[in-house]
């Protein structure tokens, strides 16, 4: 069965520093893996997109790759703010209309 | 622009009475989800409105849950009797026809007692 993978532990970074989240998958081949930023007690809002055949995609302080021979993407936060902490899901998308599964979600604790 | 409206934000009812929640989606939003959101988890898709078609309901639980989307505008979900387990968080969101990104609305919190 398709499986996603998120580390369900707590990533606990000092300010400034670079936070990288990881999203693993199995048995799936997604047209496309986005990133969400979910805050207590609010919904999930978009951050970013990336396509299969893209390597790598880049937004202000936000990069993600996409390696689709490891099944995994890796979501980086350059120079991170408090206000970065949050829970981070990644969710696979196919190609059968606007198809999203969701992982579980890291949460990111940036500390002053 | 408004974003997807949801109501209400809080409920706590007993088990085995009903509960609705209704959704307005972001105006030109031909698409609408129901998705269902356990603590600590990730969002799990409920049913995908097509305008007011529903074409994805696999995992919608049908001996109680029910949904409507009328006029192809605004939704609601319905439980009818609520379980103890579906104290969940409900999250409707919405989308342009064809287009990847979804918008989510900040949910409806059920608390089943």
């Amino acid at each position: 069965s398709q499986k996603i993978e998120q580390n369900s532990e707590a990533l606990n970074i000092q300010e400034g520093k670079t936070a990288t989240l990881t999203c693993n998958y199995t048995n799936y081949s997604p047209a496309y893996l986005q990133w969400y930023r979910q805050d207590p007690g609010r919904g999930p809002v978009f951050l970013l997109l990336i396509r299969e055949n893209e390597k790598e995609k880049r937004k202000e302080r936000l990069k993600v790759t996409f390696d689709t021979t490891l099944k995994q993407s890796l979501f980086h936060i350059t120079a991170s703010q408090p206000a970065d902490s949050a829970t981070y899901l990644c969710a696979l998308g196919g190609n059968a209309g606007n198809m999203l599964t969701f992982g579980g979600g890291t949460r990111l604790m940036v500390k002053p | 622009e408004a974003g997807v409206v949801q109501s209400p934000r809080y409920k706590i009812i007993e088990k085995k009475q009903p509960v609705a929640f209704w959704c307005n989606p972001i105006s030109g939003h031909n698409t609408l989800y129901w998705y269902l959101q356990n603590l600590g988890q990730g969002p799990e898709l409920l049913i995908r409105y097509e305008n007011e078609e529903a074409v994805d309901d696999s995992q919608l639980p049908k001996d109680r849950f029910s949904a409507e989307r009328l006029k192809g505008v605004d939704s609601t979900l319905k439980i009818q009797p609520a379980e103890l387990g579906d104290s969940a968080v409900y999250l409707c969101a919405s989308s342009e026809t064809g287009r990847n990104t979804i918008y989510f609305g900040e949910g409806s919190w059920l608390t089943v007692v």
